[in-house]
């Protein structure tokens, strides 16, 4: 089973409307929690910390529930510049910064 | 300020040939990365340094890698005898104090032929 598991994807939704990606992570230690973005052949990008009270960037929201070692990232009112792959990220602490990816879920956003 | 840079941006190597992919960090950041992103799935984990330590090599698939940080600034990823396997993007990231907040350089896309 890999650490961290995303909805497959993709996901081809219209401009405006309101997507919801979830993540699995499976190190009950893993300490913090984000969601990259990255465009096409581009590097990823951070786009939000999780926290455990939830968090919210304009369109953006993001949750973590720890006991069921779960993670979400909302986005409303969808932009055609919102187009990209969404990478859950979880830091195991193991060396101070280590990061585990999750394989990423793409998000097309159409006119 | 200037982000993380890496050369080269992209390189082709025959099967069997040595290649060096350097990475400068933002200035300043302590913690560096090495990432190796296979086509169509996330970055997986290389190597870790802080400072010209490198605390963690664990994500290095073989020993044919090695990565070095001499001065605790500049980063060079050495494959020796690279096979088509390690044809992928080599991504490097800095991180300051707060070392969970990473910042990516463009990547090297390497094809191995």
């Amino acid at each position: 089973r890999k650490e961290v598991e995303q909805d497959p994807g993709p996901f081809n939704v219209p401009e405006g409307a309101t997507v919801a990606f979830n993540c699995t992570y499976s190190n009950s230690a893993s300490q913090s929690f984000f969601w990259y973005r990255q465009d096409c052949r581009k590097e990823p990008k951070l786009l939000m910390s999780v926290y455990s009270s939830g968090n919210e960037d304009g369109r953006f929201t993001a949750q973590l529930n720890r006991a069921s070692q779960y993670i979400s990232l909302l986005i409303r009112d969808s932009k055609l510049s919102d187009s990209a792959t969404y990478l859950c990220v979880v830091n195991t602490g193991g060396s101070q910064g280590n990061l585990i990816f999750g394989k990423g879920t793409k998000l097309s956003v159409k006119p | 300020g200037a982000g993380v840079s890496q050369s080269p941006r992209y390189k082709v190597a025959k099967r069997g040939q040595d290649v060096a992919l350097r990475c400068d960090p933002i200035s300043g950041h302590v913690s560096l990365f090495w990432y190796q992103q296979a086509l169509g799935q996330g970055p997986e984990f290389l190597t870790y340094f802080q400072n010209e330590a490198q605390l963690d090599k664990s994500g290095l698939p073989s020993d044919r890698f090695f990565a070095e940080r001499p001065e605790g600034s500049v980063s060079t990823l050495k494959i020796q005898r690279t096979q088509q396997e390690d044809s992928a993007v080599y991504l490097c990231a800095s991180a300051g104090m707060r070392s969970y907040e990473q910042y990516f350089g463009p990547g090297t896309r390497l094809t191995v032929t």
